[in-house]
Formats: C-alpha cells, sequence, structure tokens
C-alpha cells in the first residue's frame, strides 16, 4: 500500500492567513492527489483532483500544488468556514489511501 | 443531484456480519464506480472497497477476505457485507459514488451523510 504522509497533524491560524498543508507519498505517484475537507459531523467534501484541479463551486482561494510524492494544499485567504480538518487521498492504486489528517482550528 | 443514503443496523455484535445498503436517487447506478468508506471515530478515512454496476470489484487488502460488495440494479442500490467483525471495525461507513463515468478515477464526489456502526456485545 502506498502510504501518505500530512503534515502538520494539525494548524491553528487567524481569518485572512495564508496556510499551506503538505501531503507526501511514500512512492511516486504523479498527480494522482486528491484533498478533501471534512467538517465536524458531516462526510468528506471533494476539494481538488489530480493534484491541482479545483472541483467545480470550490472558492479560488483554494489551490494545489505538487507532482510525485510530495503535494500542497494552500489556502490562500482563510474564511471562517474552512476551519476544517482536511484530507489527502492517493489515487494512483488500489487500495486507494488517504493521509491521516490535518486540523486546521482558529487561533 | 445525485443523493445517497446509508442504511442498516447501528449495533453489530462481535463476529456476527455487519450489512449496510446504499440507496441512491436522482441518478442511475449504472456506468459508475460504487465505493464504500469508514472512520472509525476520531480517526482517518479508510478504503474499504469499490463494486461496478457490470460487476467489477475491488477490494482492501487488510479486508478482503472478509468483505463482500454488490450491486442491485434493479433497486437502484448497493451492499456492504463484513463478516466476523470486531471492535475495530466500529466505525462511521459512507457509501460514495466516483465522480468519472464508466473507469474508476478514485476522486470521490457523492457520499452518503455516513451511518455509525458499533460493534459490540
Amino acid at each position: 500500500d502506498i502510504q501518505m504522509t500530512q503534515s502538520p497533524s494539525s494548524l491553528s491560524a487567524s481569518v485572512g492567513d495564508r496556510v499551506s498543508i503538505t501531503c507526501r507519498a511514500s512512492q511516486s505517484i504523479s498527480t494522482y492527489l486528491n484533498w478533501y475537507q471534512q467538517r465536524p459531523g458531516k462526510a468528506p467534501k471533494l476539494l481538488i483532483y489530480a493534484a491541482s484541479t479545483l472541483q467545480s463551486g470550490v472558492p479560488s482561494r483554494f489551490s494545489g500544488s505538487g507532482s510525485g510524492t510530495d503535494f500542497i494544499l494552500t489556502i490562500s485567504s482563510l474564511q471562517s468556514e474552512d476551519f476544517a480538518t482536511y484530507y489527502c487521498q492517493q489515487s494512483y492504486s488500489i487500495p486507494h489511501t488517504f493521509g491521516q489528517g490535518t486540523k486546521l482550528e482558529i487561533k | 443531484q445525485v443523493q445517497l443514503q446509508e442504511s442498516g443496523p447501528g449495533l453489530v455484535k462481535p463476529s456476527a456480519t455487519l450489512s449496510l445498503t446504499c440507496s441512491v436517487s436522482g441518478g442511475s447506478i449504472s456506468g459508475y464506480y460504487w465505493s464504500w468508506i469508514r472512520q472509525p471515530p476520531g480517526k482517518g478515512l479508510e478504503w474499504i472497497g469499490y463494486m461496478y454496476f457490470g460487476g467489477t470489484t475491488n477490494y482492501n487488502p487488510s479486508l478482503k477476505s472478509r468483505v463482500t460488495i454488490s450491486i442491485d440494479t434493479s433497486e437502484n442500490q448497493f451492499s456492504l457485507h463484513l463478516s466476523a467483525v470486531t471492535t475495530a471495525d466500529t466505525a462511521v461507513y459512507y457509501c460514495t459514488r466516483d465522480w468519472a463515468t464508466g473507469y474508476s478515477s478514485g476522486w470521490y464526489y457523492f457520499w452518503g451523510q455516513g451511518t455509525l456502526v458499533t460493534v459490540s456485545s
């Protein structure tokens, strides 16, 4: 299985801040990397697929980059609704695996 | 808009079989890959497996010996069966649909609300 490691595991930030979350794969996955946002008690929501393509309806303050083993999710200017847990997920090979999550909290 | 809804027992005894159904509305089950993903309380997400309406299946090797996913096209629903459960199988179980048509992209766009299944005697 491909292991996905996110950093940091938690992050405190303020509204308006620019934040980045890193995801590293245990082997090269090209750009088969997706990002999800999960609010408490809710199902995950697909934000970005294929490393950098924004899902329809997702605000443009979200962006993704990277290829191979290293990927970054950036939120350019945090809004109150962005405080949630974020997961990366590889779709390069079965089983599809997720990172352990990054909890973004209000400072 | 496609909507998914999980249903099934919220409590299962150890060594029994966990069975859940996902009802699909607002779209056909044909032509897509349908998956189950679970999340133990306070933990991360684990992909369980998928089934294509044409019959292709693929399961997480860690669960493969205990998992079966099936589709009922006449009822527009699909099911998960997980045998010989232990307390480690306690989780919120989500049914999902792949974004792509006809192939597995691994982009899980449509999700059910999730159902908590507790394994306990």
